[in-house]
């Protein structure tokens, strides 16, 4: 199995302002991935975060409004940049480990 | 393109009723499958899963069929509890090497279980 930690856990931030969300997980992953849920939606895939190249973005998502760091194969971040209150979602950091896949608690951010 | 529908909710029940929240899905292959579980005001956690056809995933009293003839993972408990109230999310995964761990995800059911 695997343990999946975020930072933050909730957050309430001001619109124009960038944060950074931390996922750290106890075991060695090849990918990992973010998704973005919207309140009283379903999640959608932000990006898949390889060790050692670029991140590769989903439709409708872009690296200048959400940098993905992916230094090592136990950690990566996810910035959301110059937010506005429709950024205001649940950020979820999850990996595939065997056949199964993991989710982090998520990062609660509110924008005013 | 792959995806994931679910129906509609709000499901309302009463304690103690049965439960079905029919999902079926559209893939080439042979994806796996999932339920998600969120509880109010936290994470996501996985309830059951199967990862190919005529599989029966179960947890909590909670079971799903991964039906390939008819494309569907209805999730089914035979008597629900308040505490189960929450929303249910029925997900595949990618098929490919490279997608394993990108799921595609239902819109969602949520259920309220009443005393």
């Amino acid at each position: 199995s695997a343990v999946i930690s975020q930072k933050p856990s909730r957050d309430i931030c001001q619109r124009g302002t960038s944060l950074t969300i931390q996922c750290q997980v106890d075991s060695q992953v090849t990918m990992m991935f973010w998704y973005r849920q919207q309140p009283g939606q379903s999640l959608t895939l932000i990006a898949t975060a390889n060790q050692g190249s670029e991140a590769t973005y989903e439709s409708g998502f872009v690296i200048d409004k959400f940098p993905i760091s992916r230094p090592n194969l136990t950690f990566s971040t996810l910035t959301v940049s110059n937010m506005s209150p429709e950024d205001s979602s649940i950020y979820l950091c999850s990996v595939s480990l065997g056949n199964t896949i993991y989710f982090g608690e998520g990062s609660w951010l509110t924008v005013v | 393109g792959n995806s994931v529908t679910q129906m509609e909710g709000p499901v309302t029940l009463s304690e103690e009723a049965f439960l079905t929240i029919n999902c079926t899905y559209t893939a080439t292959g042979y994806p796996s499958l999932f339920w998600y579980v969120q509880y109010p005001g936290e994470g996501l956690q996985l309830l059951l899963k199967a990862t190919k056809a005529d599989d029966k995933g179960s947890n909590k009293g909670f079971e799903a069929t991964y039906r390939k003839e008819t494309t569907s993972f209805h999730l089914e408990k035979g008597s629900v509890q308040v505490s189960d109230s929450a929303v249910y999310f029925c997900a595949l995964s990618g098929l490919l090497y490279n997608q394993g761990g990108k799921l595609i995800f239902g819109q969602g059911t949520e259920l309220s279980v009443k005393p």
